[in-house]
């Protein structure tokens, strides 16, 4: 099914452990978009690709790095895990760069730092 | 910075009663769109309203756009245990490259 995938589903890291979310994208998306869901704040954005090659911080990108390794995969690491980046990540994809196409989400991460 | 302030933040109904959640903007809003997320599931789009006072409805679901494009409201008619999940609302402003999402509205259908 045409979608945006999300590897790994569950992770549990020790406090200051490395670890790279992958996610992928088959519907020749420009843009994608790495958000993280904590409980009663929605979701915040973290990094974002307009297009190939080019990466931008979102609201939060502390703590984090993003490469776009081809127009189809968008991978987000933590180089260091602290016990506030436990959430839900999520990877999203549009069409195009700007606010008038809507997301693709994929099925996310739950990540917990212990 | 753009803030997307979603009200109610939790909302129980029995079913078949109306629901509507509220969505307000500091600044003016180039457009709209809602999502929907189950439990334990991931956001889904629903649809995006682009034009002041522009309305769109899918089947019991009912979207407004103010007429200011500060404001925004998704209207349920008559609930089902379906229809459970958080709403979310996410706009942007000017030239901004990327939505801003509100909090959401958690709701709950009884049965």
């Amino acid at each position: 099914n045409a979608g945006v995938t999300q590897t790994p589903k569950f992770q549990v890291l020790k406090t200051g452990q490395s670890m790279t979310l992958q996610c992928a994208q088959d519907m020749n998306h420009n843009s994608m978009y790495w958000y993280r869901q904590d409980p009663g704040m929605g979701l915040r954005l973290i990094y974002y690709s307009a297009s190939e090659g080019t990466t931008d911080k979102g609201e939060v990108p502390n703590g984090y790095n993003v490469s776009r390794l081809n127009k189809r995969e968008f991978s987000l690491r933590l180089e260091s895990a602290a016990p506030s980046q436990t959430s839900v990540y999520f990877c999203a994809s549009s069409e195009a760069a700007g606010t008038n196409y809507g997301y693709t989400f994929g099925s996310g991460t739950r990540l917990t730092v212990v | 910075g753009q803030q997307v302030m979603q009200i109610p933040q939790y909302q129980h109904v029995q079913e078949g009663e109306d629901f509507t959640t509220y969505c307000n903007s500091s600044t003016t809003l180039s457009n709209i769109q809602w999502y929907k997320q189950r439990p334990g599931g991931h956001p889904v789009f629903l649809i995006q309203l682009v034009k002041s006072g522009e309305v769109k409805k899918q089947k019991r679901l009912t979207f407004q756009f103010g007429e200011a494009k500060k404001n925004s409201s998704l209207h349920i008619t008559a609930t089902q245990t379906t229809d459970v999940g958080t709403y979310f609302c996410a706009g942007a402003s000017g030239s901004a490259r990327q939505l801003t999402f509100g909090s959401g509205t958690q709701l709950t259908v009884l049965p």
